[in-house]
């Protein structure tokens, strides 16, 4: 079946750069884009951009532009979403999630905590 | 790109109906159909439940219905079950390559 499944929890100081991992199976990689969602405590889903794994290239949402890399690397059917200059409100569950039908995403990762401390 | 707007509860007793509302702009919502909606159980992830407005994926009860009308999509669950206590999230395809969620609605099985 197709997963999705993400590198563990993450502690960084202010300032500092994460970088999350992403691994998809069950499926043709090159076929589908993967999406960026992250979730602060207890606030609502916010995307994030996405990666297109057939080109190597990405889109990313404004709020992120200048802070986000998200990057691919086929011989491993892996992607990585890493963030710069990390803030308090950055601390959050990041998830990735396959790009499907009708631009829905499905299915998602289990998610990756990143939990900044000033 | 403004978050689409949801009610923050929902609820009704087992058996019962409950809808839910999305609304958004021209410009994403009401421009294209590409709503999809989320089910979020707490400490879990997100679960895709209806995608294209109406669509249900493979393994999604078909108590579990879509719709939209101008710049509002709709979900609605019948049948209330115990289980389809969680959060619920719509996403709009938002045109150039962006995407934008809803502000969630937590709903309760009374």
């Amino acid at each position: 079946q197709v997963q999705m499944v993400q590198s563990g929890a993450e502690v960084k100081n202010s300032g500092a750069s994460v970088k999350v991992s992403c691994r998809a199976s069950g499926y043709s990689f090159t076929s589908n884009y993967i999406h960026w969602v992250r979730q602060a405590p207890g606030q609502g889903l916010e995307w994030m951009g996405f990666v297109i794994p057939r080109a190597g290239s990405a889109k990313y949402a404004q709020k992120f532009q200048d802070r986000v890399t998200m990057t691919r690397d086929t011989s491993t059917n892996t992607v990585y979403m890493e963030l710069s200059s990390l803030r308090s409100e950055d601390t959050a569950v990041y998830y990735c999630a396959r790009g499907w039908g009708g631009n829905s995403f499905d299915p998602w990762g289990q998610g990756t905590l990143v939990t900044v401390s000033s | 790109q403004s978050a689409l707007t949801q009610p923050p509860s929902a609820s009704g007793s087992p058996g019962q109906s409950v809808t839910i509302s999305c609304t958004g702009t021209s410009s994403d919502v009401g421009g294209y159909n590409y709503v999809s909606w989320y089910q979020q159980r707490p400490g879990e992830a997100p679960k895709l439940v209806i995608y294209e407005v109406t669509n249900r994926p493979s393994g999604v009860p078909d108590r579990f219905s879509g719709s939209k009308s101008g710049n509002t999509a709709s979900l609605t669950v019948s049948g209330l079950q115990a289980e389809d206590e969680a959060d619920y999230y719509c996403s709009s395809y938002a045109g150039s390559s962006n995407y934008v969620f809803g502000t969630g609605t937590t709903v309760t099985v009374l």
